[in-house]
């Protein structure tokens, strides 16, 4: 079955610098791969994902970056803000995994002023 | 307002008792999830179900049982067969011709056992 390894398990950065999350995938017909954020008691909310067909997707902030062949992607979030703090998940399916996610472990992520 | 409701937020179980977490959605979605996350860990599937009357094992599905009676709904139950239920309890769906798309979380309930 399908394998999500997700790095660093914390990350500490300066408001305003980059933070950069990176996950690993194992089974090579993956082809969805989402980012949740989950602050503390809540559920987790989709704040981006991409598909296979896609290299790269951007939304303000926020942008994923997939390479198939290495069969890696990777969160990048720009101009952090303390409200970035947060738990991030990566995820992975297939289209015939009838909708499961497999999730890499979480990042928890502190942005200091 | 369309959503996923979990209730309760917080549930205590004695050790040996059964317990009943509830998930309701009105989103007219067909497939429903049920996820356990422990503390540093990522999500790990218990349940899923694809359409009504109909359920799936996940990767951790034993001492747990499910039931999918009604399109809004997807209990899980939490037996004294589980050895370690303390856990916090997350419900997920998605809507019609879900692969590839957003799942949509609840807020969870959290399960301690005393």
């Amino acid at each position: 079955g399908e394998n999500v390894e997700q790095h660093p398990s914390t990350l500490s950065v300066q408001e305003g610098d980059s933070a950069v999350i990176k996950c690993t995938y194992s089974d090579s017909a993956s082809n969805y791969f989402p980012w949740y954020k989950q602050e503390l008691g809540k559920g987790p909310q989709l704040i981006i994902d991409i598909r296979s067909n896609v290299g790269e997707k951007k939304d303000q902030r926020i942008a994923v970056t997939l390479n198939k062949t290495a069969k890696h992607f990777s969160l990048h979030i720009t101009e952090t803000q303390p409200e970035d703090s947060a738990v991030y998940f990566c995820a992975a399916s297939t289209v015939d995994s009838w909708g499961k996610l497999q999730f890499g472990a979480g990042t928890q992520v502190v942005v200091t002023p | 307002d369309g959503g996923i409701t979990q209730s309760p937020k917080y549930l205590f179980r004695k050790e040996g008792q059964n317990v009943t977490l509830s998930c309701e959605q009105n989103l007219n979605h067909d497939a429903m999830y049920w996820y356990r996350q422990d503390p540093g860990q990522g999500l790990r599937l218990i349940y899923y179900s694809q359409i009504v009357n109909d359920f799936q094992k996940g990767d951790i599905a034993e001492g747990y049982s499910v039931s999918r009676e009604k399109k809004e709904s997807f209990p899980l139950t939490v037996t004294s067969a589980q050895k370690n239920p303390t856990a916090f309890y997350l419900c997920a769906s998605r809507p019609p011709g879900h692969v590839n798309t957003e799942a949509f979380f609840g807020q969870g309930t959290r399960l301690t056992v005393v």
